[in-house]
């Protein structure tokens, strides 16, 4: 059983489009995390959610939406997707009271052409 | 005061050589310090990780070493392997509040068989 699973794992879409990614985690934290990795590898967190709450929204574009319909699961929605949208973007999920067991999913890829 | 630096950006090691890679931090609220080991297609995983108590934390052929007054800790892989090659990523939270983790920029490590 995967861990935190991520969907799609790739994604080509036009400029101007929307789409969503998905993510789920069955480890039972409470705690879900939005990162985004550029062409460089930079490592860099969008968003956090605690029981379904934000807890972290870091300096992203209203375009970018995050949604938590349950603890389990944090997906992201982007609107009016750009070229500089293209990267990879990873889900992580951690215990809320704890700082170990911080784990991530294998990253969506989203190209935007 | 957010940023951690890590060096070098790339490391190419014979089989069997000791691999070295350091990380630099300035926010002295800092105190947990993980590595992540990332391969191509996935996602990062925790390698190892140190708290500021101790100067030296040793996981097989990884090793975290951990100056507090230079603010400075490093990753030592031991009779390196050719699967041992990947992107490291140090990172450095705060073990109150919310887990955001702050990423060095990552390390391309090479091992040549």
């Amino acid at each position: 059983d995967t861990a935190v699973s991520q969907t799609p794992k790739y994604l080509v879409t036009q400029m101007g489009n929307d789409k969503s990614i998905k993510c789920e985690q069955n480890l039972g934290h409470d705690t879900m995390y939005w990162y985004k990795q550029d062409s460089k590898k930079f490592l860099k967190i969008m968003f956090s959610y605690n029981n379904k709450e934000l807890i972290i929204n870091e300096t992203v574009p209203n375009r970018f939406s995050p949604k938590s319909p349950d603890k389990a699961h944090l997906n992201l929605h982007i609107n009016s997707l750009e070229l500089g949208d293209s990267a990879v973007y990873f889900c992580a999920s951690s215990p809320y009271d704890r700082v170990y067991g911080y784990t991530f999913g294998s990253g969506t890829r989203l190209t935007v052409v | 005061q957010q940023q951690v630096k890590q060096s070098p950006q790339s490391l190419i090691v014979q089989k069997g050589g000791i691999s070295i890679i350091n990380c630099a931090y300035e926010n002295t609220a800092f105190d947990y310090f993980p590595w992540y080991q990332q391969f191509p297609g996935k996602g990062p995983a925790l390698l190892i990780a140190i708290r500021p108590d101790v100067s030296e934390k040793k996981e097989g052929r990884f090793t975290i070493s951990f100056n507090k007054s230079a603010k400075q800790f490093s990753l030592h892989i031991m009779d390196s392997q050719p699967g041992d090659s990947a992107t490291y990523f140090c990172a450095a939270t705060t073990t109150s509040g919310t887990y955001k983790y702050i990423f060095g920029t990552g390390t391309r490590l090479k091992v040549l068989a």
